[in-house]
């Protein structure tokens, strides 16, 4: 069964602490993408990488790090430096390589409270 | 349409009736949009898309409009059913770089909430 997976499905973080999620496809995909969902916004992206052993910056990576040396995972850590962490977070992958225009598709989410 | 503040633009139909959401996108450049629909607490699931070499994409029991015009896309849901309530938000991409290297990077408007009544 193919698909992205995340995980937990829930997430709570203390004060000063790093928390790491989980994202895992076996689509065969080049392209993962890290994105947050907060109330009536739209989704903002952290970081993505086009391919394994790198990663870009999106528009919202202050207090995210992330790293992607499996073609498969694409692990995110909340840092202590994101001041406001409590969110839905969403994996995603697509086809990447040589190709453009391209579907993304979403794993389930995470949601990340701060205690 | 977009949303103001916390609220979302809101769609409520009668189960059986066709439902019409819109959105407005922002960069004339783009060419390549994408319907999702998201439940709640659930990921975004991936609906239809087209390209902007076309004004109109039909899958089953939903058709995309496009109209570069005025930078509009709509989604119509036929015969909506109590399980289509989500909320649906449109994505647009700009399938290349200004340098000209592949451009990944979606724009995602944010949503509407279809509501389906029995």
């Amino acid at each position: 069964d193919g698909g992205i997976t995340q995980s937990p499905k829930y997430l709570f973080r203390k004060e000063g602490q790093n928390v790491t999620l989980s994202c895992e496809q076996n689509l065969n995909h080049d392209a993962m993408y890290w994105y947050r969902q907060d109330p009536g916004q739209g989704l903002r992206l952290i970081y993505y990488s086009q391919i394994v052993n790198d990663f870009q910056k999106g528009d919202i990576a202050e207090g995210y790090s992330v790293s992607r040396e499996k073609k498969e995972s694409f692990p995110l850590t909340v840092t202590s430096a994101q001041k406001n962490p409590t969110a839905f977070y969403l994996c995603a992958s697509s086809i990447g390589g040589s190709f453009y225009q391209e579907t993304q598709y979403f794993g389930p989410g995470t949601r990340l409270l701060v205690l | 349409g977009e949303s103001v503040g916390l609220h979302l633009p809101t769609l409520s139909v009668q189960e059986g009736d066709n439902s019409i959401i819109n959105c407005a996108y922002s960069n004339s450049a783009s060419d390549y949009f994408i319907w999702y629909k998201q439940e709640s607490g659930k990921g975004p699931q991936f609906i239809i898309d087209i390209r902007s070499n076309m004004d109109k994409r039909q899958g089953q029991r939903v058709t995309v409009l496009l109209n570069k015009t005025v930078k509009h896309l709509s989604l119509q849901i036929a015969a909506t059913q109590p399980g289509d309530s989500a909320v649906y938000f449109c994505a647009e991409n700009r399938g290349r770089a200004l340098s000209g290297g592949s451009n990944y990077k979606l724009t995602f408007g944010k949503g509407t909430l279809l509501t389906v009544n029995p």
